[in-house]
């Protein structure tokens, strides 16, 4: 079956625009993560989804970033204003209904902004 | 601050061999422990996991030793093999409200395996 996948694969923007990152998480998912991979390092948590609604967001770095999941299936990861520093792989992970169960992670978003 | 530690940080073994990977924690909460496989240009995919009440848990070629008491976990890759070679993520996780149990990562490990 399909797995997760996220889309674009690579995105270039410049320093202070906004960007918009999707993910399409496993049919029947409930639960869905958000992640941030900088180069050379592990995947840093984000967000996390249950169904519709964002249960826990404790690793947004700031209030530039957003992101939502409004029927409980699709999420996009929304960054205004990015900065360079913003530049790292944005990975999305779903797993049938949260708990211990198997995070599945996509391939991943390249960001980078220049 | 760094709760998931990871060393080394690159492994060279000869096929055949044995990988050894080591990560310690600090936070006591963490009651969840699974090791991830990323190649280049993927995502991270469950290898094996373990819960802090076993000391021990074995997949095949992949081997999983836990130390509660030492807060320490390593991941043994017997009968190491070319295909095997990726970067090697260790983790741990604990609820933390609303049913999350989002990962915390060690840095990684990038091993090769030469012929």
């Amino acid at each position: 079956g399909a797995g997760v996948s996220q889309t674009p694969s690579n995105k270039v923007t410049e320093k202070g625009k906004y960007v918009e990152l999707r993910c399409d998480p496993i049919s029947g998912h409930t639960a869905l993560y958000w992640y941030r991979q900088s180069l050379g390092q592990g995947p840093e948590f984000l967000i996390y989804f249950q169904g519709t609604g964002a249960a826990d967001d404790s690793g947004l770095p700031n209030d530039r970033f957003f992101a939502v999941r409004p029927e409980g299936s699709v999420s996009t990861l929304k960054i205004q204003r990015t900065e360079r520093g913003d530049s790292a792989v944005y990975l999305c992970a779903s797993s049938l209904s949260g708990g211990l169960e198997t995070q599945y992670f996509g391939p991943g978003t390249r960001l980078l902004v220049l | 601050q760094q709760q998931v530690k990871q060393s080394p940080q690159s492994l060279i073994v000869q096929k055949g061999g044995i990988s050894i990977i080591n990560c310690a924690y600090e936070n006591t909460a963490f009651d969840y422990f699974p090791w991830y496989q990323q190649f280049p240009g993927k995502g991270p995919a469950l290898l094996i996991a373990i819960r802090p009440d076993v000391s021990e848990k074995k997949e095949g070629r992949f081997t999983i030793s836990f130390n509660k008491s030492a807060k320490q976990f390593s991941l043994h890759i017997m009968d190491s093999q070319p295909g095997d070679s990726a970067t090697y993520f260790c983790a741990a996780s604990k609820p933390s409200g609303a049913g999350s149990y989002q990962l915390t990562f060690g840095k990684g490990t990038k091993l090769s395996v030469i012929p």
